[in-house]
């Protein structure tokens, strides 16, 4: 799997937008970005995933590098309860793709939403 | 209802016991997993089961030992309970081996402390 780099920590402001950067400088062309977080005392649970174009679903945004390097996570009105561990992974799709292997999770950007 | 179940959510415990985590998923999945995320937070794929059948087993201990009595069940047993055993183990679910990574759903965790 491609590695993955992101930053430990950030704070966002409740009601603003927060921004969650995620570099894959070595993602493969088959290789699909996915977002994951982590809230306190919970399991993972799956954000968004995309592969090339940019993505939205009820939860957040997904903005991808047009060379795929790097990629940004948005959600764009945080609340308190977003507070948690922010997870990007780098995997193929399909067997191997996160079934056979299990997901790779990093140390994650811990995102606190401030009052 | 609870997706993915896990039982119980905190035990602490005496080095040298044998101890079970159980899990149960209501999903219908085929595929269920057992992670572990140690003191620092990594979170790592321990075991896979699909259809009763283990089909990967990192290197843990053989201490560890998963056990599926039906599919939608897949419990951890761990015998001889070391002081670096102590992790929060998460249990999870996928329809199949071929689901994305966005198809997998996690229970909320056992604590285990070995004291």
């Amino acid at each position: 799997d491609a590695k993955t780099t992101q930053p430990p920590s950030m704070d966002c402001a409740e009601g603003r937008a927060a921004n969650l950067p995620c570099n894959h400088s070595t993602i493969s062309g088959n290789e699909y970005v996915y977002w994951y977080r982590q809230i306190h005392s919970q399991g993972p649970q799956y954000i968004i995933h995309g592969l090339k174009n940019n993505e939205t679903n009820e939860m957040a945004s997904l903005i991808i590098t047009e060379d795929r390097k790097s990629s940004t996570l948005i959600l764009p009105h945080a609340t308190l309860r977003d507070t948690a561990v922010y997870y990007c992974i780098v995997r193929v799709a399909g067997v191997g793709g996160g079934g056979a292997d299990g997901l790779t999770f990093g140390k994650g950007t811990h995102l606190i939403i401030q009052p | 209802d609870t997706a993915v179940s896990q039982t119980p959510k905190y035990l602490v415990t005496q080095m040298g016991n044998d101890k079970s985590i159980k899990c149960e998923q209501n999903l219908g999945h085929d595929t269920m997993y057992w992670y572990k995320q140690d003191s620092k937070k990594f979170l790592k794929i321990m075991f896979s089961y699909n259809n009763k059948e283990l089909i990967i087993n990192e290197t843990v201990p053989n201490r560890f030992s998963p056990k599926s009595p039906d599919k939608a069940h897949l419990n951890l047993h761990i015998n001889s309970l070391e002081l670096g055993d102590s992790a929060v183990y998460f249990c999870a679910s996928s329809q199949d081996l071929t689901s994305a990574p966005r198809g997998y759903t996690f229970g909320s965790g056992t604590r285990l402390t070995v004291v």
